[in-house]
């Protein structure tokens, strides 16, 4: 069946860096494109932005330009979420959801990763 | 960017109970709108997708619709593993906007 399993939890200092996983099985990987979305405490949902598997063509929301990186290690089937320079702001829990496209939207969601920023 | 107005925030119900959520786009969508539900656990299972198509696996008693600008997400008669969060997610346009969610509470 269709999973997408992320890496566990972070705990970081603010100015450090954090790489989270999505690691996609059940499907071929590079056919679909890959969201993520951050959920800070207690607070709604809000997209990131999406990678194009196929084409590695990252695309992200206005909020998330700069320090938020997405990338792929194909082979793996693997997607990466990477957040430099983190910000207390930047505490939360981070999905990744399988995009099927236009009409079907996002399907499958990972289980979550959570980030927490602390000195 | 387009705005999603989700309501009730917090609704709270009994058992058997019919409930319906509601999501106004502020701009139009076209019926590019999911329903994901959040359990306390944090886990996010989409329930609908195209206003009113169910997702494999879904049980009937979801059901969603759209009347103009306004998308709704009806569950028939509320069983216990339905109490959670429920969020509304338009896909028409970048970037892809939620609603603000719904707690859905037991009476």
């Amino acid at each position: 069946q269709i999973q997408l399993v992320q890496s566990g939890p972070e705990l970081k200092k603010p100015g450090e860096t954090v790489k989270i996983a999505c690691k996609a099985s059940g499907y071929t990987f590079t056919n679909y494109g890959m969201n993520w979305v951050k959920q800070a405490p207690g607070k709604g949902l809000k997209w990131m932005g999406w990678i194009n598997t196929y084409t590695e063509e990252p695309t992200y929301g206005d909020d998330f330009k700069g320090r938020f990186a997405f990338s792929l290690e194909t082979s793996a089937s693997t997607a990466y979420l990477q957040i430099n320079k983190l910000k207390n702001e930047d505490m939360a829990t981070y999905f990744c959801a399988r995009d099927r496209g236009s009409f079907y939207g996002m399907d499958q969601w990972g289980q979550g990763t959570s980030v927490t920023v602390s000195s | 960017d387009i705005q999603m107005t989700q309501s009730p925030s917090s609704l709270s119900a009994s058992l058997g109970e019919r409930v319906s959520l509601t999501c106004r786009a502020s701009q139009e969508i076209s019926g590019y709108l999911s329903w994901l539900q959040q359990k306390p656990d944090g886990t996010i299972k989409r329930l609908i997708y195209a206003a009113s198509t169910l997702d494999s696996g879904v049980p009937k008693r979801f059901s969603g619709s759209r009347s103009g600008s306004d998308y709704s997400l009806t569950i028939s008669s509320l069983e216990s593993e339905d109490f959670a969060d429920y969020y509304c997610l338009q896909y028409a346009t970048y970037p892809w906007t939620f609603g603000g969610g719904t707690k859905l509470e037991i009476k």
